[in-house]
C-alpha cells in the first residue's frame, strides 16, 4: 500500500530535549516536505527536499532541522524544542513537486512543555 | 494581509444542498490551483487540481478559477454527510512553493 509513514503520532516533551519526528514514504518520491498546522494559520511549509541530500527551507524554518540521506526517508529535527513549536505536523510526498498530488501522512501532534 | 483568504466556517448546510466554498488571492503570479480535503485527525488529501483559469468538474465536484478576480471555488453537488471535512484551498506560481489558505470545517446535517 501506497503510504506516508510518521512517527510518532503524539509526543509530549519538555524546553530544550532535543527530539526526531521520522517520514518515510514507499512511492519512489522525489519530492517531499514537512508542513505544520496551527488554528487559523492553516498548512505552513517548514522545510522541503526535490531529492536526495537537496533540501530547502520553507516559510516558518527557524528551530527546526532535516536531512535527506535516502529517497524514501525524510526526518524532522528539533534540537532545542520551546513551547511556540507546539503543533500538528505533517510529512508529504509528491512525484513532482509542490504541485503534483502531495500524499501527506497521518500527523505527529507534538506538544512542547 | 494574507496571501490567500479562506473563511474557515464552520458551514453547516442540510444533506443534499449545494455547498460552495470560497479562496481569494492576491498574488496574480499563481498559476496552479488545488483543493484538498481533511478528514478529522487525518492528513490531506488532494479533491481537485486546476491549471490556470476555468471549470473541472469531477462527479459531485467542480472546480472553478476566476484569474481575472483572483477567486477561486469549490462546488459540491448533492451534499452527503460524508462531505463533512476541512477543505484548504492550495495555489502556487511554480512547482516548489505552495500556499495553502487556512481552511474551511464543513458539516453536512443528516
Amino acid at each position: 500500500e501506497a503510504q506516508v509513514t510518521q512517527n510518532p503520532r503524539y509526543l509530549i516533551t519538555v524546553t530544550g530535549k532535543k527530539l526526531t519526528v521520522t517520514c518515510s514514504q514507499n512511492m519512489n518520491h522525489e519530492y517531499m516536505s514537512w508542513y505544520r498546522q496551527d488554528p487559523g494559520l492553516g498548512l505552513r511549509q517548514i522545510y522541503y527536499s526535490m531529492n536526495v541530500e537537496v533540501t530547502d527551507k520553507g516559510d516558518v524554518p527557524e528551530g527546526y532541522k532535516v536531512s535527506r540521506k535516502e529517497k524514501r526517508n525524510f526526518p524532522l529535527i528539533l534540537e532545542s524544542p520551546s513551547p511556540n513549536q507546539t503543533s500538528l505536523y505533517f510529512c508529504a510526498s509528491s512525484l513532482q513537486g509542490s504541485t503534483g498530488e502531495l500524499f501527506f501522512g497521518e500527523g505527529s501532534r507534538l506538544t512542547v512543555l | 494581509q494574507k496571501e490567500v483568504e479562506q473563511d474557515p466556517g464552520p458551514l453547516s448546510v442540510p444533506e443534499g444542498a449545494i455547498v460552495s466554498l470560497n479562496c481569494t488571492y492576491s498574488n496574480s503570479a499563481f498559476q496552479y490551483f488545488m483543493w484538498y480535503r481533511q478528514y478529522s485527525r487525518k492528513g490531506p488529501e488532494l479533491l481537485m487540481y486546476t491549471y490556470s483559469s476555468g471549470n473541472k468538474e469531477d462527479g459531485r465536484f467542480t472546480a472553478q478559477v476566476d484569474k481575472s478576480s483572483k477567486y477561486i471555488s469549490l462546488f459540491i453537488r448533492d451534499s452527503q454527510p460524508s462531505d463533512s471535512a476541512t477543505y484548504l484551498c492550495a495555489m502556487s506560481p511554480s512547482n516548489y512553493q505552495l500556499i495553502w489558505g487556512a481552511g474551511t470545517k464543513l458539516i453536512i446535517k443528516p
